[in-house]
């Protein structure tokens, strides 16, 4: 049972380039996240996804943009990467809300370092 | 003023010490509570919750929240170098749509 998967693991870009992360899950969930982890800022959320084709936004949505075209999958893009935007992303997934406690399902993380 | 706020550390300790990690929150309509513990280049998995006031223990971890000074606290008995990770308190905003936010975070080294 693999759980939530991230790709890539790493990746390094040049200021201005665009590139997406993926995330798929195999678990059925509904609701999928994506955060960023930085050091003293924690975990904050970027978007997130109520189902199958729907997203909203989070805290620090600005530079990024997401798609749910498959209920397993939620992708994030970024279209004009900024050296801001180094950071390690999570993404998480967390069934129906009847009974909800908060548990989060995360990814390993993927490290993005913008030059 | 922040939902959760969490002292970052870091804190080391000796195996066998009790460790004591907290956070405090500002609203007081929070009903659930987490930690999550994150070993290093992982993702955060969750360790305990807890619902309103009060205590919970699971071997050698104890959850406690204390609603009316906003302050929740994992405990660690018998602390063992495999404690060692960062420990992130969550909590769970039921306004509007169902939200966790958590705190930064406090790096553990237990040190054998």
């Amino acid at each position: 049972n693999a759980g939530v998967t991230q790709t890539p693991k790493f990746r390094v870009l040049k200021t201005g380039q665009s590139m997406t992360l993926l995330c798929a899950q195999d678990m059925n969930h509904e609701y999928m996240y994506w955060y960023r982890q930085d050091p003293g800022m924690g975990l904050r959320l970027i978007h997130y996804s109520v189902g199958e084709g729907t997203t909203a936004k989070g805290e620090v949505p600005d530079g990024y943009n997401v798609s749910r075209l498959k209920k397993q999958n939620f992708l994030l893009g970024l279209e004009s990467a900024a050296p801001s935007q180094t950071s390690v992303y999570f993404c998480a997934s967390s069934p129906p809300l009847a009974g909800w406690y908060g548990e989060l399902f995360f990814g390993e993380g993927s490290r993005l370092t913008v030059l | 003023q922040k939902e959760v706020e969490q002292d970052p550390g870091p804190l080391s300790v000796p195996e066998g010490a009790i460790v004591s990690l907290n956070c405090t929150y500002s609203n007081s309509a929070f009903q659930y509570f987490m930690w999550y513990r994150q070993y290093s280049r992982k993702g955060p998995e969750l360790l305990m919750y807890t619902y309103s006031s009060g205590n919970k223990e699971d071997g050698r971890f104890t959850a406690q929240v204390d609603k009316s000074s906003k302050y929740i606290s994992l405990f660690i008995r018998d602390s063992q170098p495999s404690d060692s990770a960062t420990y992130l308190c969550a909590i769970l905003n039921s306004g509007g749509y169902q939200k966790v936010t958590f705190g930064i975070g406090t790096k553990l080294q237990v040190i054998p």
